[in-house]
């Protein structure tokens, strides 16, 4: 069962931060991975898929990077809209295991 | 447009089944590959990944509940089901359902979510 491992739990940014959250996997995922971002009482929402693929609609500002085990996902230039927690999602064994999230909240 | 709907009882008592149904709408999800789960949150807590259906030969399940959760979805391939046994207040969430394209790592569609509570 691969272990995802996401950092930093809680991260305090300002308007035109550039923000940057890590998710580190027990074993190598071949870069079958997303990103969600979540906002109270929604479902969440996909950002990013298969590592660094932006999905559409989603703003430009947002870009995954990564490989193998450690992958990161960044906002270039923090937007009000922005705050909100932040998963990852593993899709390369046969459990989907989320990282714990990443609550992005204002400084 | 692909829609899904969870629905089922708000509340479960200790020790009994939870069951869910997850209702989809939108010709798209009836053909193609696609792995159709459950996701829970506990209030205030992260992202559980349930388990998913993909066909009838490849069902899968969270280690720490595959003993309890059965996941089913209907052959019309517009209601997918949940059932969680012998629940406790550990299981009190909010379930999500989402429909994810296989091979495509997180595309998809999701539910907005239904509530339930374990308490006598």
């Amino acid at each position: 069962d691969i272990q995802m491992t996401q950092s930093p739990s809680t991260l305090s940014a300002s308007i035109g931060d550039r923000v940057t959250i890590t998710c580190r996997a027990s074993q190598s995922l071949n870069n079958w991975l997303a990103w969600f971002q979540q906002k109270p009482g929604k479902a969440p929402k996909l950002l990013i898929y298969k590592a660094f693929n932006l999905e559409g609609g989603v703003p430009s500002r947002f870009s995954g990077s990564g490989s193998g085990t450690e992958f990161t996902l960044t906002i270039s230039s923090l937007q009000p809209d922005d705050y909100a927690t932040y998963y990852c999602q593993q899709f390369n064994s046969q459990s989907y295991t989320f990282g714990q999230g990443t609550k992005v909240e204002m400084k | 447009q692909v829609q899904l709907q969870e629905s089922g009882p708000g509340l479960v008592a200790p020790s009994e089944t939870l069951s869910l149904t997850c209702t989809v709408s939108g010709a798209s999800v009836s053909y193609g590959s696609y792995h159709w789960s459950w996701i829970r949150q506990p209030p205030g807590r992260g992202l559980e990944w349930i388990g998913y259906f993909h066909d009838e030969y490849r069902v899968r399940y969270s280690p720490s509940l595959q003993s309890r959760v059965t996941i089913s979805l209907d052959t019309s391939r517009t209601r997918l089901s949940l059932n969680v046994n012998f629940v406790t207040a550990a299981d009190t969430a909010v379930y999500f359902c989402a429909v994810y394209t296989t091979g495509e790592s997180g595309r998809g569609y999701w539910g907005r979510g239904t509530l339930v509570t374990v308490s006598s």
